[in-house]
């Protein structure tokens, strides 16, 4: 059972509108990421973090933005929604370690902007 | 050289069939190659991993085969079932991935029909 937590898991909203997706793991991992999932299924890293008060960009623009003010907590903020922004995005996270490598992704929220 | 290619795109087998998933690298220093499992309205999970050391690993009815000097490696579902109905993505990282973000596929949606 992962133990990373995305809520809302949907969100209908009006164009304009300020949103803020969470994201909350409670595995004590440093590194955390936000990936936007087209309906087609690709995966498009888009922000990340190495640990409290570290963000990056990823791959893909994008006009939202994160924090990182505690370990366990790494929000995604839009300002400004449009139906542009309409997607399903995915919160995962990681930790160095022995063994297995990989991420924890959490369930998800699919965001439609009207 | 960071892409990582997926093929097919897409994928329809009967129960008992074999699929198989190919995935195709360029950067030589990756150096962990994991595969992870989506379900519709969850996120990605890890399914199984291999490292370049050896050619093949099992778990389960899941095999990865690896080809160093092809630079590819691919998937096979022994005797899928309908429940291996999901999305598949390919991933690769190098060295601790604490320090390097995982490279995903575009995914391959597989269907298995009962």
């Amino acid at each position: 059972e992962a133990d990373i937590y995305q809520t809302p898991r949907y969100l209908v909203i009006g164009t304009g509108k300020k949103i803020t997706l969470e994201c909350s793991q409670t595995m004590g991992h440093d590194k955390m990421y936000w990936y936007q999932q087209d309906p087609g299924m690709e995966l498009h890293l888009i922000h990340y973090s190495y640990g409290v008060n570290s963000t990056e960009k990823g791959d893909l623009s994008s006009e939202s933005t994160v924090s990182r003010i505690r370990t366990e907590h790494f929000p995604l903020t839009l300002e400004s929604a449009r139906p542009s922004h309409t997607s399903q995005y995915l919160c995962a996270s990681s930790a160095p370690g022995q063994g297995v490598r990989g991420y924890t992704f959490g369930s998800g929220t699919r965001l439609t902007v009207v | 050289q960071q892409q990582v290619k997926q093929s097919p795109q897409s994928l329809i087998v009967q129960k008992g069939g074999i699929p198989i998933i190919n995935c195709a690298y360029e950067n030589t220093a990756f150096d962990y190659f994991p595969w992870y499992q989506q379900f519709p309205g969850k996120g990605p999970a890890l399914l199984i991993a291999i490292r370049p050391d050896v050619s093949e690993k099992k778990e389960g009815r899941f095999t990865i085969s690896f080809n160093k000097s092809a630079k590819q490696f691919s998937l096979h579902i022994m005797d899928s079932q309908p429940g291996d109905s999901a999305t598949y993505f390919c991933a690769a990282s190098m060295g601790d991935n604490y320090g390097q973000n995982f490279v995903f596929g575009p995914g391959t949606r597989l269907s298995v029909l009962p």
